[in-house]
């Protein structure tokens, strides 16, 4: 079974800054998720990635296979951005049985 | 493109009732997942269901149940319900497997077990 561990589990910026979210995972994976989900429940899927680094609009997500890491970047925060931010690890052949959650990243982002 | 919708949206049963939710994927999506989320246990993975099969289930009693229909949406029911059973119930759907494809979430059902 797969481990996921995020951190921080909470943080807190002013407006502006850059801000960096980590995901590390113990077995190999068919595809890494970066989800938002803000207060009222909604999530948001952001990111899916297997290799690389994907960006879109001012968040980027990197992976590191051989280290078994991801980062989430946010670039110039915005109090929009405050939410909670997981990753989920797939396994290869597995369908959402092998989504393996983090406990999230709780963000907060000070006017 | 309509996006994923969960009914009810909040719901408030006592317990040992049964309860009934249901999720209308987007159109075009075979795939369903259902997920529990609480705040001690985080998002934990219920079962998942393709074209009208379920493809596997999590480690939840036998009173967590669900069913596909041909037009691929999903119900999920929970017998006997306990005060443990108070979550936030989320479903997704997907063109395919959920572990290799972006999977797009329903609003959630927030179920109140008194």
């Amino acid at each position: 079974k797969n481990e996921v561990e995020q951190s921080p589990q909470n943080l807190t910026a002013q407006e502006g800054e850059f801000i960096t979210i980590n995901c590390s995972y113990s077995v190999g994976i068919s595809a890494l998720h970066w989800l938002q989900q803000h207060p009222g429940g909604g999530i948001v899927s952001l990111f899916m990635l297997s290799s690389g680094k994907k960006k879109h609009g001012r968040l980027i997500a990197t992976i590191n296979i051989q280290e078994k890491h991801s980062s989430l970047h946010i670039t110039a925060s915005h109090p929009r951005d405050s939410a909670v931010y997981i990753c989920a690890a797939g396994t290869p052949g597995g369908g959402a049985d092998g989504l393996t959650f983090g406990k999230g990243t709780h963000l907060i982002i000070q006017p | 493109k309509a996006g994923v919708t969960q009914t009810p949206r909040y719901l408030i049963k006592t317990r040992g009732q049964q309860v009934t939710l249901s999720c209308s994927p987007i159109s075009g999506h075979r795939s369903v997942s259902w997920y529990q989320q609480t705040p001690g246990q985080g998002l934990q993975f219920l079962f998942e269901y393709f074209s009208e099969t379920q493809r596997n289930k999590g480690n939840f009693p036998g009173r967590f149940s669900g069913r596909q229909f041909s037009n691929s949406r999903s119900e999920m029911n929970v017998s006997t319900l306990e005060l443990g059973d108070s979550a936030l119930y989320l479903c997704a759907s997907s063109l395919g497997l959920a572990g290799y494809l972006e999977q797009y979430f329903g609003p959630g059902t927030r179920l109140t077990v008194t």
